[in-house]
């Protein structure tokens, strides 16, 4: 099964910051990679799909990229609202695997 | 607008088998292209697909898991149901369903989750 690395697990940032997450998978993988955001006590919500597509309410200070085995969830300006835990999710083959996660917190 | 719900017990004992039900409403199961998973979490720690139903009764499991699992659809009641044998206290998790779409292969509505926990 392919296995999907995140880094780092805990960022400490401030309102306002640009914030970049990445997620490593252990092959290649087509385009089949999303990311979401989950806050305590809460199902994740769906922020991009397709490796660049960003969900259709998702704010547009979310933004998705890579390819291969390199993929990336920026976030352009840190808000107060984005303070969570964000999984990237990967399918290939008929299986499907999350990251660890990324926990962003208040610097 | 879709929505899903899981149901099923808060507490099994070690060894047993849990079942779950998910209750979905909003879409079909028998459109072309629509799938339900089971995703589960454990306390602290991170998300773990667990299986898959697609709409044509295709079934798909975590490799790791896969000899524990069954999952199943009653496509008039619009519900998929999860069953998982020879619980362990390490099966304790929140149990999420979520809908699946082939034409992109992600999550894109999940219920609220179900806490079950395994203990004697």
């Amino acid at each position: 099964d392919i296995q999907m690395t995140q880094s780092p697990s805990t960022l400490s940032a401030s309102v306002g910051d640009r914030v970049t997450i990445t997620c490593r998978a252990s092959q290649t993988i087509s385009s089949w990679l999303a990311w979401y955001q989950q806050k305590p006590g809460k199902a994740p919500k769906l922020l991009v799909y397709k490796a660049s597509s960003l969900e259709s309410e998702g704010p547009s200070r979310f933004s998705g990229s890579g390819s291969g085995t390199e993929f990336a969830l920026t976030i352009s300006s840190l808000q107060p609202d984005d303070f969570a835990t964000y999984y990237c999710q990967q399918y290939d083959s008929d299986s499907w695997t999350f990251g660890q996660g990324t926990k962003v917190e208040i610097k | 607008q879709v929505t899903l719900r899981e149901s099923g017990p808060a507490l099994v004992k070690p060894t047993q088998t849990l079942t779950l039900t998910c209750t979905f409403s909003g879409f079909s199961l028998s459109t072309s292209g629509m799938c339900v998973s089971w995703i589960r979490q454990p306390p602290g720690k991170a998300l773990e697909w667990l299986a898959l139903i697609d709409w044509d009764d295709d079934k798909y499991y975590s490799t790791s898991l896969k000899t524990r699992l069954t999952i199943s659809k009653d496509t008039s009641r619009n519900q998929v149901v999860l069953t998982m044998t020879n619980m362990d206290p390490v099966d304790t998790a929140t149990y999420f369903c979520a809908r699946t779409t082939m034409k992109t292969r992600n999550f894109d509505y999940w219920g609220q989750g179900t806490l079950v926990t395994v203990s004697s």
